[in-house]
């Protein structure tokens, strides 16, 4: 069964910091990987869908990298702002499962961005 | 730029009582989800629809069902409202699976 882990499960950093928030997925044959924030009281926003053939995805402030092999992706956050508050829940779609597009959650990371 | 819209946002019920869920996106997407997100629990699936005219179940689909009644809209049934099934409902859709999957505000349902 596919587990998806992020870490850590919260992280409180000055704004203007770099930062990066870490996912990990059990099973490696993966058919794509996405990364969501949710605001308090929110649905979820997609920032960035990496498929299971690409490195990498960027938009603006944002990189996300996949390494498939080691089953880990990472979220980079550029000079963080305040407005980045909130939580950040990376999944993932098997590939070949027997749930067409179901993903699979991790338990998300609480990001705090102070002034 | 509505996106995927969910009603209603809150719903309060008795045990027993039942209740459909709606969800319509204006995306003109193929593929359409439910899911429920509890504390501890994570987002899980209840029930998708790949595309219009199918459906099938999800990971939690038990006192459940679901309607895909067109392309734009895909409901969600409690027939009989269980405490346990007190939780945020998610709707989402994509173009298919290969594509981002966009979600709706949620409904927050609570289950005397």
């Amino acid at each position: 069964k596919q587990e998806v882990t992020q870490i850590p499960a919260a992280l409180s950093v000055p704004e203007g910091e770099n930062l990066v928030l870490n996912c990990s997925f059990t099973d490696s044959a993966i058919y794509n990987l996405q990364w969501f924030r949710q605001d308090p009281g929110k649905g979820l926003t997609s920032l960035l869908l990496i498929q299971s053939s690409q490195r990498e995805q960027t938009s603006g402030r944002l990189n996300a990298s996949l390494d498939k092999s080691s089953g880990r992706s990472t979220l980079y956050i550029a000079a963080s702002q305040p407005g980045d508050s909130a939580t950040y829940l990376c999944a993932v779609i098997i590939a070949g499962g027997t749930s067409y597009g179901k993903l699979t959650f991790g338990q998300g990371t609480i990001l705090t961005v102070h002034p | 730029n509505a996106g995927v819209t969910q009603t209603p946002k809150f719903q309060v019920l008795k045990t027993g009582q039942s209740m459909t869920l709606q969800c319509a996106q204006d995306m003109n997407h193929n593929s359409m989800y439910w899911y429920r997100q509890d504390p501890g629990m994570g987002l899980r699936l209840i029930y998708y629809s790949a595309s219009e005219g199918t459906t099938d179940k999800g990971e939690v689909p038990n006192g459940y069902n679901v309607s895909r009644l067109n392309k734009r809209e895909f409901s969600l049934r409690l027939e009989s409202a269980a405490p346990s099934q007190t939780s945020v409902y998610f709707c989402a859709s994509s173009e298919d699976r290969s594509q981002p999957q966009h979600f709706g505000d949620g409904t927050r349902l609570s289950i005397l």
